[in-house]
């Protein structure tokens, strides 16, 4: 079945530091990858997704590139600020169904 | 307000007892999921509507659970028997199909 594994957290950063979050998925086909964020108090949000191998999702300075060669989708961002405090969630689905399989989440707090 | 809904906010019932959970999503959405996220897990998906009718209820745990979306809009997730393990957080979704997904801030279920 599909599964997804991330890195495990919590990561704690100094505000400007540069963010990786490994992200790794196992999959029939070529499913869609997403990485999800939940701020404090809040529903989780859609961040950035990528639909098809070499793809690159960016939004709010976050980029992850769908490599199927490793069957990665790691996110990054150069410079992190205290705002970005977060959980952050790598999910797939097959196709276009959004039948989503999500990974455990990362916790992020960035420190001023 | 404009996002997903979900009440109550926190529920606290014991071991046995019968709960509703409702979910009311962004108007005009026409899809509508439940997931489940238990502590340290990600999300995990329950259940799928489309209109009034259940898409996909393959990731229903068992026969206590049930959902329903009697107009196409409010949708009820009901549990009956609960157990201890039943303690998690349970996420609504609502999309305009293919859109993304728009989460609620979840209904937290303690089972005593």
């Amino acid at each position: 079945g599909n599964s997804v594994t991330q890195m495990e957290g919590p990561v704690t950063l100094s505000e400007e530091a540069f963010l990786t979050i490994n992200c790794t998925y196992t999959a029939t086909g070529y499913p869609s990858l997403f990485w999800y964020v939940q701020y404090p108090g809040e529903g989780l949000q859609l961040l950035l997704k990528a639909t098809k191998a070499d793809d690159k999702g960016s939004n709010k300075g976050f980029e992850a590139t769908y490599r199927k060669e490793t069957t990665s989708f790691h996110l990054e961002k150069g410079s992190v600020q205290v705002s970005d405090s977060a959980v952050y969630f790598c999910a797939l689905s097959p196709g276009s169904n959004y039948k989503l399989t999500f990974g455990k989440g990362t916790l992020l707090t960035v420190n001023p | 307000g404009a996002g997903v809904s979900q009440t109550p906010s926190n529920k606290v019932t014991e071991k046995g007892k019968y709960v509703e959970l409702r979910c009311d999503p962004i108007s005009g959405h026409t899809a509508l999921y439940w997931y489940r996220q238990s502590l340290g897990q990600g999300p995990e998906f329950l259940i799928y509507f489309q209109g009034t009718g259940a898409a996909d209820d393959s990731g229903l745990p068992n026969d206590r659970f049930f959902a329903v979306r009697p107009e196409g809009s409010v949708s009820t997730l009901k549990i009956q028997r609960t157990e201890r393990g039943d303690s998690a957080v349970y996420l609504c979704a609502s999309s305009d199909p293919p859109g993304e997904l728009f989460f609620g801030e979840g209904s937290r279920l303690t089972v005593l």
